[in-house]
């Protein structure tokens, strides 16, 4: 099956403890990226890749790291966490195609909260 | 990059056609109109996406003027279903771009 893979789906931690969220694609998609959703604000980009080894701020990348070592795997990594880092977190990818861009296949969603 | 601006809610009932209109008033030649839906605790799930005219598939149909200024997603016929968060965006052709989604437009389908 198709799909969007993100771990973990629920954590709660502490202001300035590591984590890393990952995200793993099964699609052989070349275009990989991370959102934050805050109520009230939609959808924020944090940060895309158009390949590995390539990758690009978003709309809000302060205080957020990525890499992107590997086709499929592109983890968000928040190296001192910090409680307005509170938010719903989306991971999505695509295969940009011919005409138009190609549709954007979201995963679960993590919640994530910093205490 | 384009911002898109879209009501932020509207109410609807079942049986009826559902308009929701977006600007986006300096869109480039380049991008698609492109309307994501998300339902509570989902990720957003692709609707339909358009360059030019009117695009139509089996869920919605998407309605851009000559200036291509803004658009318009039509649902035909909700239901109950429907209910969720709907987000217009300006997409690059190609597809390896930075996405500005925006706030989204919350529609409620009443019985």
């Amino acid at each position: 099956e198709a799909q969007v893979t993100q771990n973990p789906r629920y954590l709660i931690t502490v202001t300035g403890k590591k984590l890393t969220v990952t995200c793993s694609q099964n699609m052989n998609h070349e275009y990989m990226s991370w959102y934050r959703q805050d109520p009230g604000l939609g959808l924020r980009q944090i940060y895309y890749s158009m390949n590995v080894e390539v990758t690009d701020k978003g709309d809000v990348p302060e205080g957020y790291k990525v890499s992107r070592k590997e086709k499929r795997n592109f983890p968000l990594i928040l190296e001192s966490p910090s409680p307005n880092q509170t938010s719903l977190y989306f991971c999505a990818s695509r295969r940009p195609q011919g005409a138009g861009t190609g549709e954007l296949f979201f995963g679960e969603g993590s919640r994530l909260t910093v205490l | 990059l384009a911002k898109t601006t879209q009501p932020i809610s509207m109410d609807s009932y079942e049986g009826q056609e559902v308009n929701i209109t977006c600007s986006h008033n300096n869109i480039a030649t380049n991008d698609y109109i492109t309307w994501y839906q998300q339902f509570p605790s989902q990720g957003p799930r692709f609707i339909i996406q358009g360059y030019k005219t009117k695009v139509t598939n089996e869920v919605a149909s998407l309605f851009i003027p000559a200036d291509r200024k803004s658009s318009t997603l039509s649902l035909p016929r909700v239901s109950l279903s429907d209910t969720a968060v709907y987000y217009c965006l300006a997409d690059f052709s190609g597809g390896y771009n930075k996405l500005i989604f925006g706030a989204g437009t919350r529609l409620a389908v009443h019985p």
